[in-house]
């Protein structure tokens, strides 16, 4: 069971919006936490997608945004492309239990 | 450019301990936080703990404590995680990565160690 929930898959066709949620409580993301966005792709290690709630790192396409409201944080992405295919994970801090991570979002592009 | 490189793959039976180890390259070594991840086979991404190596001190996730521990030498620009009285389920991928704090992005990642665990 992990700190941070997201949803366990999530599926659109090329040229689709997807979006997918985090939701964590007053100890992390409602205290204030910022939130951080991985995606990764099989047999490899995880990229930072998304920092600071809805930062991009350079050479993050646009097509990918983040935003956070109160105890929930969301990753947007648009434009939806085949090589977008991977697992995506959210993670942030908790005042109790260091860092954290979401249980994971696997996405199927269609 | 800012590399992590870490030990390659091990093999260990029950009881017995590991360490890996995440060689830093690049860039800065002292001012920046190493957290170690692990991801068992199938599974999501767990912190481990990590170490900002000029406080000297680690951090680990209450799961870990007393059986996980994470240094760093400053001389080498490497950390290293060590875990003692393995069982089948440490089996798994363990990463390194660093973030300019323990609440930051994990901006750097090493290309993961693969432990199994089996008799």
């Amino acid at each position: 069971q992990s700190v941070l929930t997201q949803p366990p898959s999530v599926s659109g066709a090329p040229g689709q919006t997807v979006t997918i949620s985090c939701t964590g409580s007053s100890s992390n993301i409602g205290a204030g936490s910022d939130v951080h966005w991985y995606q990764q792709l099989p047999e490899t290690a995880p990229k930072n997608l998304i920092y600071g709630n809805s930062n991009r790192p350079s050479g993050v396409p646009d097509r990918f945004s983040g935003s956070k409201s109160g105890t929930s944080a969301s990753l947007a992405i648009t434009g939806l492309q085949a090589e977008d295919e991977a697992d995506y994970y959210c993670q942030s801090y908790d005042s109790s239990l260091g860092v954290v991570f979401g249980g994971g979002t696997k996405l199927t592009v269609l | 450019q800012v590399q992590l490189v870490q030990s390659g793959a091990e093999v260990k039976k029950p009881g017995s301990s590991v360490k890996v180890s995440c060689k830093t390259s690049g860039g800065t070594f002292s001012t920046y936080a190493i957290s170690w991840v692990r991801q068992a086979p199938g599974q999501g991404l767990e912190w481990m703990g990590g170490i900002l190596p000029v406080f000297v001190t680690p951090k680990y996730a209450q799961k870990f404590q007393g059986r996980v521990t994470i240094t760093a030498d400053e001389s080498t620009s490497t950390s290293y995680m060590e875990v003692t009285s393995l069982r089948s389920e440490d089996t798994a991928v363990y990463y390194c990565a660093r973030g300019h704090d323990f609440w930051s992005a994990l901006d750097n990642w090493g290309q993961g160690t693969q432990v199994t665990v089996s008799s």
